[in-house]
């Protein structure tokens, strides 16, 4: 069963930085895409950038690029996002997913960052 | 580059058939035959129904239909049910810099 586990709820200030993970299993994790979407409260959904665990090939949405970084690592079949210095405007649920092709078949739970003085 | 435009709310009642659009560009939707669609219920992560404009994964009741034309895509629900209400998204591959553009997501309320 493809699974993809992701690090829990995280509270910071800003300023600060933080570095969630997604950890897959039940496939092969580095012959697939696996990437990263955010939503804000209450809002839709954006996608923020996609590595190839095989290669390490990155890359990132224009809305993201220099914002966040990704990365995974084979070994542990995980993946991560991280910040160097958050903002409150980082607030929102991330999610992990799989691509297979050009669409993400399986997610993650989602992991909460809120950002606040 | 802009998000595709999903109409914001849509409804129907238990057993109707509902459609919702998806519009984009030549770059995005109208160029490549991959848009997808996603349910999500409050809380919870998306869950793919459509990929490839009209192909459903294992597990995905027929009930489920997708369809483009030119820039335009949609997603139909037919036999509408209680938990069908939730938000849907659209998404387009749009490029190597764009892998998936997603739309700004439809309520559905079944009535």
């Amino acid at each position: 069963e493809v699974q993809l586990v992701q690090s829990g709820a995280e509270v910071k200030k800003p300023g600060e930085s933080l570095k969630i993970s997604c950890k897959g299993s039940g496939y092969s994790f580095i012959s697939y895409w696996i990437g990263w979407v955010r939503q804000m409260p209450g809002k839709g959904l954006e996608w923020m950038a996609i590595i190839y665990p095989g290669d390490s090939d990155t890359r990132y949405s224009p809305s993201f690029q220099g914002q966040v970084t990704i990365s995974a690592d084979k070994s542990s079949s995980t993946a991560y996002l991280q910040w160097s210095s958050l903002k409150a405007s980082d607030t929102a649920m991330y999610f992990c997913a799989r691509y297979d092709g050009y669409n993400s078949d399986f997610w993650g739970q989602g992991s909460l960052v809120t950002v606040s003085s | 580059q802009s998000a595709l435009t999903q109409p914001p709310s849509a409804s129907g009642s238990p057993g109707q058939s509902v459609t919702i659009s998806c519009t984009g560009t030549s770059s995005d939707v109208g160029g490549y035959n991959y848009v997808s669609w996603y349910q999500q219920h409050p809380g919870k992560a998306p869950k793919l129904i459509i990929s490839e404009v009209s192909q459903r994964p294992s597990g995905v009741p027929d009930r489920f239909s997708g369809s483009k034309s030119g820039n335009t895509a949609s997603l139909t629900v037919s036999g509408l049910q209680a938990d069908d209400e939730a938000d849907y998204y659209c998404s387009s591959y749009a490029g190597p810099k764009n892998i998936e553009l997603f739309g700004g997501g439809t309520k559905l309320t079944v009535l």
